[in-house]
């Protein structure tokens, strides 16, 4: 149990163009998910903190407007990136949780999204 | 802030061995929690263990232990037995008291060898 799910699992795009992650809770309901963005052998940085149906908690320094996330659903949240320039290339993760919405409960990680703007 | 250091980048073990991985923080809060995650070659995060501050006893999870130590600010992680399937990236993290913040550590990367 506690699957989560992130589709694609890699995407290669141009610079200019603004590609939507997906993050999927398969078999529970997620009250809050978690968005990552991890740097080649580098630890992994909290982007944003997502309760369904609710705006999205950014955290400090990361941009909004760049990196709009959705959770429109238990078991489905979105991260968009706009625009997207090479220096957004990275690995985004996500996780799913059924607490209340800290990050101190226990969070289930989707495999990661592998993003390369050329 | 809070600040979590891992002062190894690479540690390897023989199989079947006991090795521990290090991992300091820094906080001013009075309640948090602890944990250490595991990220094998495939990148998916996994849960290892969870520690809560307020809670004296050290966390055990199967062949996973740490060694909390509140006062000197250490979580270190205690892999007995170690398996091959334990190469991996091993990340320290903790939360801060409202539990909306989540701070990694630099990591360790844990060569099992046969």
């Amino acid at each position: 149990g506690a699957v989560v799910s992130q589709h694609p699992s890699w995407v290669i795009c141009k610079s200019g163009t603004s590609v939507k992650i997906e993050c999927r809770s398969l078999d529970f309901q997620a009250t809050t998910m978690f968005w990552y963005r991890q740097f080649p052998k580098q630890s992994l940085m909290l982007m944003a903190t997502s309760n369904e149906g609710s705006k999205a908690t950014y955290e400090q320094g990361v941009e909004k407007d760049k990196f709009l996330i959705n959770h429109a659903s238990l078991t489905l949240s979105t991260l968009t990136v706009t625009s997207a320039h090479p220096e957004d290339s990275s690995f985004y993760i996500c996780s799913a949780s059924i607490g209340q919405g800290r990050v101190s409960d226990t969070q289930y990680f989707g495999p990661g999204t592998r993003l390369t703007v050329l | 802030a809070q600040t979590v250091t891992q002062s190894q980048p690479e540690m390897s073990v023989q199989e079947a061995e006991t090795v521990t991985l290090s991992c300091t923080y820094d906080t001013s809060e009075s309640n948090y929690y602890l944990f250490w995650y595991k990220q094998p070659p495939s990148r998916q995060m996994i849960l290892v263990i969870r520690q809560e501050a307020y809670k004296q006893q050290n966390a055990t999870e199967n062949r996973f232990s740490v060694n909390f130590q509140k006062a000197a600010k250490s979580f270190s992680l205690k892999i007995s037995d170690s398996q091959l399937g334990d190469t991996a990236m091993y990340f320290c993290a903790s939360t801060n008291n409202a539990g909306n913040m989540l701070t990694f550590g630099g990591g360790t990367r844990l060569m099992v060898k046969p």
